[in-house]
């Protein structure tokens, strides 16, 4: 009855390959984000969906699609991966919109490009 | 450009001492900080937050302080105890931006 989950716990692809990152919450939130934690430890949005609508789209290539089929899901598609992709991936929900909100964590998925 | 910094990597604590994390922001208009604790192989779990408008919130041994004209704010753990060692990171927002700014974490290693 894991709050959220992510799967896979680990990736290893070799670069050009498209994979996808799946994300699900059972605790009922309009809100879920995907982050990116580097090689240098940083926790970086990527983006953010409410209510399966797009809130958050940082700075990322265009090669990362996510994609929201319902308020429990969000997905994560990345497109002819690279080397520089390899990092940990955390997906998280909230209640609702707003930094004041209390973000849940999954395990992660740790990509390894080679 | 580091919104957010946690200048200790690492941080060795002895048991039942006090645990003092530091965190610096350089955006003033941030309104919001929260303290998030990893373990590994785990996400970050919420630990404590506090508004701009405190200097101060305490639950059971956890408190932050938060200095807004040094733009400083500290996380205390007292007493120190052996499933306090994890990851803990920092983090800060305003909240128009919808978004939270992450230090890079410092790993707290509690000494039996």
């Amino acid at each position: 009855d894991t709050a959220v989950s992510q799967t896979p716990k680990y990736l290893v692809t070799q670069m050009g390959n498209d994979k996808s990152i799946k994300c699900e919450q059972n605790l009922g939130h309009d809100t879920m984000y995907w982050y990116k934690q580097d090689s240098k430890k940083f926790l970086k949005i990527m983006f953010s969906y409410n209510n399966k609508e797009l809130i958050i789209n940082e700075t990322v290539p265009n090669r990362f699609s996510p994609k929201s089929p319902d308020k429990a899901h969000l997905n994560l598609h990345i497109n002819s991966l690279e080397l520089g992709d390899s990092a940990v991936y955390f997906c998280a929900s909230s209640q609702a919109l707003g930094a004041v909100q209390t973000q849940y964590f999954g395990p992660g998925t740790r990509l390894l490009v080679l | 450009d580091q919104q957010v910094k946690q200048n200790s990597p690492s941080l060795s604590v002895q048991e039942g001492r006090i645990s003092i994390l530091n965190c610096d922001y350089t955006n003033s208009m941030f309104d919001y900080f929260l303290w998030y604790k990893k373990y590994p192989a785990e996400g970050p779990t919420f630990l404590i937050s506090i508004s701009s408008i405190k200097d101060k919130n305490e639950d059971g041994r956890f408190t932050v302080f938060l200095n807004k004209s040094a733009k400083h704010l500290s996380l205390h753990i007292v007493p120190s105890q052996p499933g306090d060692s994890a990851v803990y990171f920092c983090a800060a927002s305003d909240d128009s931006n919808y978004q939270l700014i992450w230090g890079a974490g410092t790993k707290l290693i509690i000494k039996p």
